[in-house]
């Protein structure tokens, strides 16, 4: 089946940084890609939404010179949390779209300190 | 804009059956998806109905109605392990999925 590989699977990183996260599709070609995050207790938020080769499209809210998105291939897609702040820790989820649907990565639980 | 309402928690015991409801409105409709996600972990695909009317997958079934906008996941046989939160999504226009607040389900003994 359709496998997404989503690293790191856990950061700690200093307020003030950068922190890059990457999304793979094993198996399959990934023609659109999703950025999701996730506080304590809620749903996924849908962050923006990437095509391979064009900028990516933003939720109304989302800082997007803070969170950087890359969607350079049709397998790989980066998220980068820009100068990284205590209110940035989140679980981040990118999901791949491809020929049989949707499919989810394992997340990354970034927290910064 | 998106509008997806699920119950925030429910209760049930095991053994019984559950039904978990979901009503949307969303601009533009291609399907809905159930997910389970346990506390931690990313979630995970349970069902995308496309057509009206109940999909059954094992002790899963899932139904739509697109008029009504109103879907329903079905557990039946509940075990210990399916406590979890369960998340109706609603895909829409530009292939967005959008998701639910999800409904955090307790099996007890």
């Amino acid at each position: 089946g359709a496998v997404v590989s989503q690293h790191p699977s856990r950061v700690i990183c200093k307020s003030g940084t950068s922190v890059k996260i990457e999304c793979r599709s094993l198996d399959f070609q990934a023609t659109t890609m999703f950025w999701y995050r996730q506080f304590p207790k809620q749903s996924l938020m849908l962050m923006a939404t990437s095509n391979e080769g064009s900028k990516a499209t933003y939720e109304q809210g989302v800082e997007k010179d803070k969170f950087l998105i890359n969607h350079a291939s049709l397998t790989l897609s980066t998220l980068t949390v820009t100068s990284a702040h205590p209110e940035d820790s989140s679980f981040y989820i990118c999901s791949a779209k491809g020929e049989y649907g949707y499919t989810f990565g394992s997340g990354t639980r970034l927290t910064v300190v | 804009g998106q509008n997806i309402d699920q119950p925030t928690e429910m209760t049930a015991t095991e053994g019984a059956i559950v039904q978990i409801n979901c009503t949307y409105q969303t601009s533009g409709f291609n399907g809905l998806f159930w997910y389970q996600q346990h506390a931690g972990e990313a979630p995970t695909f349970l069902s995308y109905n496309v057509l009206d009317g109940l999909e059954e997958k094992g002790r899963f079934s899932s139904f739509l109605s697109r008029s009504k906008g109103y879907s329903y996941l079905l557990l039946k046989e509940l075990q210990m392990k399916d406590s979890a939160s369960y998340l109706c999504a609603v895909s829409g226009g530009y292939q967005k999925v959008t998701f639910g607040t999800g409904t955090k389900l307790q099996v007890i003994p």
